[in-house]
C-alpha cells in the first residue's frame, strides 16, 4: 500500500537557523498536504500543493511538490520559537485516503 | 473557517467501561468523518472512516466491535470505545472535510483531541 514517508524524525535548531522537513511517497500523489500540530495540540492544516513542480510560500515558510508529485518539503526561514511543534506531511493518491507522514518534531533554543 | 468540535478533551475510567466521544461539525456539513488515533511522539493513523447514513469503513488490524462508531447525523460522529483496557490509553482525534460531495482532495479540519487514559 501507499506509504509516506518524513525525515528528519526530530531536529533542533538556534533560533534564527533554517529548517527543512522532507516527504517521500512510494506512489504518485495527486495533492499532498501539510499540517502543523503544537504540543499538547491538534494538527492545523498548512498548504496544499496540488501541481507538479508547484511552489507555495507562507511567509517564512516555502512549501515544494517534487515533478514527479511524489516528493515535497517544508522550509522555515530564520526559525523563531512559535515554530515549535511537529510538521506533518499527509499525501494523498487519486479518489484514496489520506496517509500521513511520521512528521518532524522541531525544537529551537532561542 | 470550518471548526470541528471534540469533546470530551480527556476522560479517565477504569478498565471494563466504556467511553464515548463526540465529535461535530459546527459551521458545515460533514457526510464523512475521519478518527485518527496517536500515541505520543508519533503520527497519526486512521482508524476508521464514519460515513453519514452508513456503516463505518474501518482500517486494517481496527476491531469494529471494540471502537463503535455512529455517524448518525451530517454534523455528529460518535466513537464509543467499549470495554476500555489500559493498552485503550493515546489520544483519539476526529477530523472532517468541509467540501461536501467534491470534498475528496480537500484539506482536513481536526478537533482538538480527546486524551483517554484507561485505570
Amino acid at each position: 500500500g501507499q506509504q509516506v514517508m518524513q525525515i528528519p524524525q526530530y531536529q533542533h535548531v538556534q533560533e534564527g537557523e533554517d529548517f527543512t522537513t522532507y516527504c517521500n511517497s512510494s506512489t504518485t500523489l495527486s495533492n499532498i498536504q501539510w499540517y502543523k500540530q503544537r504540543p499538547g495540540g491538534h494538527p492545523v492544516f498548512l498548504i496544499q500543493l496540488v501541481k507538479s513542480g508547484e511552489v507555495k510560500k507562507q511567509k517564512r515558510l516555502t512549501f515544494q511538490f517534487g515533478e514527479a508529485k511524489k516528493n515535497s518539503s517544508l522550509h522555515i526561514t530564520a526559525t523563531q520559537t512559535t515554530d515549535v511543534g511537529t510538521y506533518f506531511c499527509a499525501g494523498q493518491e487519486y479518489g484514496n485516503k489520506l496517509v500521513f507522514g511520521a512528521g518532524t518534531i522541531l525544537r529551537v533554543k532561542s | 473557517g470550518a471548526v470541528v468540535s471534540q469533546h470530551p478533551s480527556w476522560v479517565i475510567c477504569k478498565s471494563g467501561t466504556s467511553v464515548k466521544i463526540e465529535c461535530r461539525s459546527l459551521d458545515f456539513q460533514a457526510t464523512t468523518m475521519f478518527w485518527y488515533r496517536q500515541f505520543p511522539k508519533q503520527s497519526l493513523m486512521l482508524m476508521a472512516t464514519s460515513n453519514e447514513g452508513s456503516k463505518a469503513t474501518y482500517e486494517q488490524g481496527v476491531e469494529k466491535d471494540k471502537f463503535l462508531i455512529n455517524h448518525a447525523s451530517l454534523t455528529l460522529s460518535t466513537l464509543t470505545v467499549t470495554s476500555a483496557h489500559p493498552e485503550d490509553s493515546s489520544f483519539y482525534i476526529c477530523s472532517a472535510k468541509s467540501g461536501g460531495l467534491s470534498s475528496y482532495n480537500s484539506p482536513l479540519h481536526f478537533g482538538n483531541g480527546t486524551r483517554l487514559t484507561v485505570t
